[in-house]
């Protein structure tokens, strides 16, 4: 089985911060990747698909990298509508990562 | 407009047969490339998938719940049907449905959710 591994679990930032999640796959997914957003009490959100590809009506400030086993989500001016837990996943095996929570420094 | 809804009981005693109901609106399952897939998430925990069924009625499965789950689709209602049997404390978690446009997403990427409905599993 494929496993997918997040860093860091928590950051920390601030309003206007460069925020960096990254995933790892235990072998290569090509880019058979998915980022979600989740708040607390609501259903998750995808942001992105196929490690880059921005989902419709997501701001464009979200963006993904990243192929084979090592993936990327950036935010590159962070807002305060987006400190959430992000979750990436992996397709063929639909495996989510352990999650990384954005929150207020 | 594409929505999910899931329905079932709050409420399950150990060893009972938890059966999960998620009815759809604005898509079908009959369309190519659609599919509706079951995901939990346990109390203050990480998103776990469950299951997946596609309009071809393909059938996918979490290997380590494969030998507790069924999954079903009634095109005709609109809705996707999930049993998971000999359910424990640890089942405890919400429950989630969501649509999955493999023709668009080239796999497995769920852009529809339903709200969730917190299932407990408690005698």
């Amino acid at each position: 089985d494929i496993q997918m591994t997040q860093s860091p679990s928590t950051l920390s930032a601030s309003v206007g911060d460069r925020v960096t999640i990254t995933c790892r796959a235990s072998q290569s997914i090509s880019s058979w990747l998915a980022w979600y957003q989740q708040k607390p009490g609501k259903a998750p959100k995808l942001l992105i698909y196929k490690a880059s590809s921005l989902e419709s009506g997501v701001p464009s400030r979200f963006s993904g990298s990243g192929s084979g086993t090592e993936f990327t989500l950036t935010i590159s001016s962070l807002q305060p509508d987006d400190f959430a837990t992000y979750y990436c996943q992996q397709y063929n095996s639909v495996t989510f990562g352990p999650g990384t929570k954005v929150d207020i420094k | 407009q594409i929505t999910l809804k899931e329905s079932g009981p709050t409420l399950v005693k150990p060893t009972q047969t938890l059966t999960l109901t998620c009815t759809f609106s604005g898509f079908s399952l009959s369309t190519s490339g659609v599919g509706v897939g079951w995901i939990r998430q346990p109390p203050g925990k990480a998103l776990e998938w469950l299951a997946l069924i596609y309009w071809n009625d393909d059938k996918r499965y979490s290997p380590s719940l494969k030998s507790r789950l069924t999954i079903t689709k009634d095109t005709s209602k609109n809705q996707v049907v999930l049993t998971m049997t000999n359910m424990d404390p640890v089942d405890t978690a919400t429950y989630y449905c969501a649509h999955d446009d493999y023709g668009d997403y080239e796999g497995e990427a769920f852009d529809y959710w339903g709200q969730g409905t917190l299932v407990t599993v408690s005698s």
